[in-house]
């Protein structure tokens, strides 16, 4: 079963806050989320990564639940250069290799 | 920092074929991986390394599929015979990990632009 839920596309206005929400209702206590995204035909670009408490950087802000089985991903004013699928991503850390799984990703469109 | 260098960028071959995709890591980074990604099966993590010793292979498909980190600073992804099943974008990722408790690992992978292998 996958560990990650996310909506498979999502539309946002140019200038607008974009929230991208994750299901993970099977976190451990131990596990980390992860965000990362891929713009058309670069690598994935890690943005942020949170065990329980809501992390804010240049780039992104990230929401976790208080029972950890969600969270959201907010870029609070999208531009056309935000268009990318973002991975949800509930691991330990990369270096427990195959337990970091990038899914499907949600395909955010930033629309002009 | 030039980041995670890859080459080739494209790379077009026949099947039968021997294919080389090289990687350089960030200077200083201890962990190195490879992936594989394809329109059907997404992003796949294939190897991976820590300090040059391959911690995991599961990931690698079959035993056309290799993969070596002789120093720090470069790693090969070798696949021999190549088949056209093979072609997809392949990435080369490094990282960092340091320090003890919660923040020992941010998970912070670096990326580089990718190989694409094209077997025709």
């Amino acid at each position: 079963d996958a560990k990650t839920t996310q909506p498979t596309s999502m539309d946002c206005a140019e200038g607008r806050a974009a929230n991208l929400p994750c299901n993970h209702s099977t976190i451990s206590g131990n596990e980390y989320v992860y965000w990362y995204r891929q713009i058309h035909s670069q690598g994935p670009q890690y943005i942020i990564h949170g065990l329980k408490n809501n992390e804010t950087n240049e780039m992104a802000s990230l929401i976790i639940t208080e029972d950890r089985k969600s969270s959201t991903l907010i870029l609070p004013h999208a531009t056309l250069r935000d268009t990318a699928v973002y991975y949800c991503i509930v691991s330990r850390g990369s270096n427990y290799g195959q337990n970091f799984v990038f899914g499907p990703g949600t395909r955010l469109s930033v629309l002009p | 920092d030039a980041g995670v260098i890859q080459s080739p960028r494209h790379e077009v071959t026949e099947m039968g074929q021997e294919v080389t995709l090289r990687c350089k890591p960030i200077s200083g980074h201890d962990y190195l991986f490879w992936y594989r990604q394809t329109m059907m099966r997404g992003l796949e993590l294939l190897i991976y390394f820590n300090n040059n010793v391959p911690i995991d292979d599961s990931g690698m498909p079959e035993d056309r599929f290799s993969a070596k980190m002789p120093n720090a600073s470069f790693s090969t992804l070798k696949i021999q015979p190549s088949e056209p099943r093979d072609s997809a974008v392949y990435f080369c990722a490094s990282s960092l990990h340091q320090g003890a408790g919660e923040r020992a690992n941010t998970g912070e992978l670096f990326f580089g632009e990718g190989s694409r292998l094209t077997v025709l």
